[in-house]
């Protein structure tokens, strides 16, 4: 079936450091991809997205490229700032532009400063 | 403008009772779609509205669970005989199905439910 796994957290980092959080999928045909995040008290906000093999999605300073050869959209930011604390979900859409997300379990990251 | 709304925020209920939770879409979106967001299991999608066509109900964990959209806007999840289980965030988010932000979906800030 469909499905998506990301990396367990928590993570935990200190400002201006690397984030790669990653993610890969299990689809037939051609899903849209998506990243979600949460921030502490707040509803789910799209961060980033793709629809195609290739296409790199980019909001924030963070940037997701969509690579069908390795079923993965991994999720890197180059400096973190204690902002950035939050819950990230991965998520895909089996549809492309219909139907339900399937979520990942989501990757809580600590920023300290 | 206006995102989607949710209400109530929090419900708490006795087990065994019924609880009915409303989702507004924005304007203009033509799909709805629920989720459950719970510790155990993540989120979890529940049914998706499309239109007029028949919703997609493959989500719902058991009868107990229902939903309906009138007018092609509001939406109403209904849980019947509420069990502790039950308990999570329900969350409802919308989205268009055509143009640059085609299969975006907006979430709401959910509503807590709590049964005891």
């Amino acid at each position: 079936g469909n499905s998506v796994t990301q990396m367990e957290g928590p993570v935990t980092l200190s400002e201006e450091a690397f984030l790669t959080i990653n993610c890969t999928y299990t689809a037939t045909g051609y899903p849209s991809l998506f990243w979600y995040v949460q921030y502490p008290g707040e509803g789910l906000q799209l961060l980033l997205k793709a629809t195609k093999a290739d296409d790199k999605g980019s909001n924030k300073g963070f940037e997701a490229t969509y690579r069908k050869e390795t079923t993965s959209f991994h999720l890197e930011k180059g400096s973190v700032q204690v902002s950035d604390s939050a819950v990230y979900f991965c998520a895909l859409n089996k549809k492309g532009s219909q139907g339900n997300l399937i979520f990942g379990k989501g990757t809580k990251l600590s920023v300290k400063p | 403008g206006a995102g989607v709304s949710q209400s109530p925020s929090n419900k708490v209920t006795e087990k065994g009772k019924d609880v009915e939770l409303r989702c507004d879409p924005i304007s203009g979106h033509t799909a709805l779609y629920w989720y459950r967001q719970s510790l155990g299991q993540g989120l979890e999608f529940l049914i998706y509205f499309q239109g007029n066509s028949a919703p997609d109900k493959s989500g719902l964990p058991s009868d107990r669970f229902s939903a309906e959209r009138t007018g092609g806007s509001v939406s109403t999840l209904t849980i019947q005989r509420t069990q502790q289980e039950d308990s999570a965030v329900y969350l409802c988010a919308s989205s268009i199905l055509s143009g640059p932000t085609s299969g975006e979906q907006y979430f709401g800030p959910g509503t807590r439910l709590t049964v005891t």
